[in-house]
Parts: C-alpha cells; structure tokens; sequence
C-alpha cells in the first residue's frame, strides 16, 4: 500500500552494528505495528503502538526496540544486530476507528542481511 | 491464545483450474479472520475479512471464503486460477479480547502452472 512506506527496502549490515528501520504512514491512522517474516513462520509480531504514548511489547520483542516520533513514524531499532535477525520486516497501520473491524495495511517491506 | 494453522506449505495448481487454500483457527470466542496475498517482493495486500454476518465472505480478484465456526475453518477459494495469482498467501485471526492484535499463519506458497 503507497500509504505505508518504509525505508530502506534492502540493508546489509555487519554483526554488532546498530540500524535503523522508518516506517511512515499518510492514513492518518493511529495503530502502528512492527513484523518479521520468516519462512515457514509467517509474520511475528515484534513491537506495536496504539498511539503516540502507547507502545507495547510482541511475541518477540527481545533484541529490538522501537521509537514513536509521531503519529505518522514508527521506527524499528536493532541495538545490536545479530545474524538471526536476518529477515523481511514489515510495517503495518490500521484505524482505531473502525471500532474493531480494523484491517491492518502493510507496507512494502525491508529486506535485512546482517552478516 | 489465538492461533491459526495453514495446513498446506505449497500447492501447485493449472491455470484455470479451481484453487482451495486450508485455514484452521485456535480462538474460544468469535474470532476476526483475514486473508492477505503477498506477491513477489511485495507487501501484504488484504483479500478478504470476516467480522460477522454472512459466512460467505467476497474479496477482491474473485476470492471468496467461507467461516464455518463448527469446524473452526476459514478456507479461500477461487473458481478459476489465473497465472497472476501465484504468491503467498496468509490466514490470520484476531480478537477484541487481544486488542485486535493478528496472528498469522505460516503461509501457503501457491504455483500455477500453464
């Protein structure tokens, strides 16, 4: 979805290094949250925000963290990577006001090599 | 817990022919079922979702998928395939006792061949 966007789309990064992932929404929408897909595991959930003061672990925080700048930027930090955060993460919004229809939009993906 | 189980990794299917992708969920009350598509290199585009009400649900591309709550299934079916339909594509649940959150299944890998 163009209204979900997320750089950069590829990395390579060496072990120990600290990176960065932005995730940047025009949905005007208050949820964020924060994939990584594996093969074979589908997508896990690693951290999610309901709004600006609300950030909230997932079933595989551990190794990450994240900052939410504004209601529009989500990002995703690795303080220090390790080989087995190589993966597919993606970025996904969805409207609180829906009033729990909600649909979760997915940005394009960054694909993450860390050697 | 919520969880959801794709029982097939990869179907491989002619084009043209009818296609039925499996998904079994884990969830005591009713649950809100999803299916995304992923395309090569893509993100996750929504096919279809289910809330309540009819158990039929209609998606985008000529999708369809049907809620049976007595079997816990939520399979995805398409009449006829076409070569643009190969991808990956994903179940997931979700539930107002869990904030919404998704589970996802592992996914089934779909070919088609010519």
């Amino acid at each position: 979805d163009a209204d979900v966007t997320q750089t950069p789309r590829n990395r390579i990064t060496k072990t120990g290094k600290r990176i960065m992932l932005e995730c940047s929404q025009t949905k005007g929408h208050d949820r964020m949250y924060w994939y990584r897909q594996d093969p074979g595991l589908g997508l896990r959930l690693i951290y999610y925000s309901f709004d600006v003061k609300d950030i909230n672990k997932g079933e595989i925080s551990d190794g990450y963290s994240v900052s939410r700048q504004a209601q529009a930027k989500f990002s995703l930090s690795l303080e220090s990577a390790i080989p087995n955060q190589t993966a597919l993460y993606f970025c996904a919004t969805s409207d609180k006001r829906a009033g729990g229809a909600e649909t979760q939009y997915f940005g394009p993906g960054t694909r993450l090599l860390v050697l | 817990a919520q969880s959801v189980t794709q029982p097939d990794i990869h179907i491989t299917v002619s084009e043209g022919a009818s296609l039925e992708l499996r998904c079994n969920y884990s969830y005591g009350a009713t649950p809100y079922l999803f299916w995304y598509v992923q395309s090569p290199g893509q993100g996750l585009q929504l096919l279809l979702k289910y809330f309540s009400g009819d158990t039929l649900v209609q998606g985008i591309k000529g999708f369809e998928a049907e809620f049976k709550r007595s079997q816990s299934s939520f399979n995805l079916r398409k009449p006829s395939v076409h070569w643009s339909d190969a991808a990956e594509y994903f179940c997931a649940v979700g539930a107002r006792s869990n904030d919404y959150k998704l589970s996802f299944g592992a996914g089934t890998t779909v070919t088609v061949r010519a």
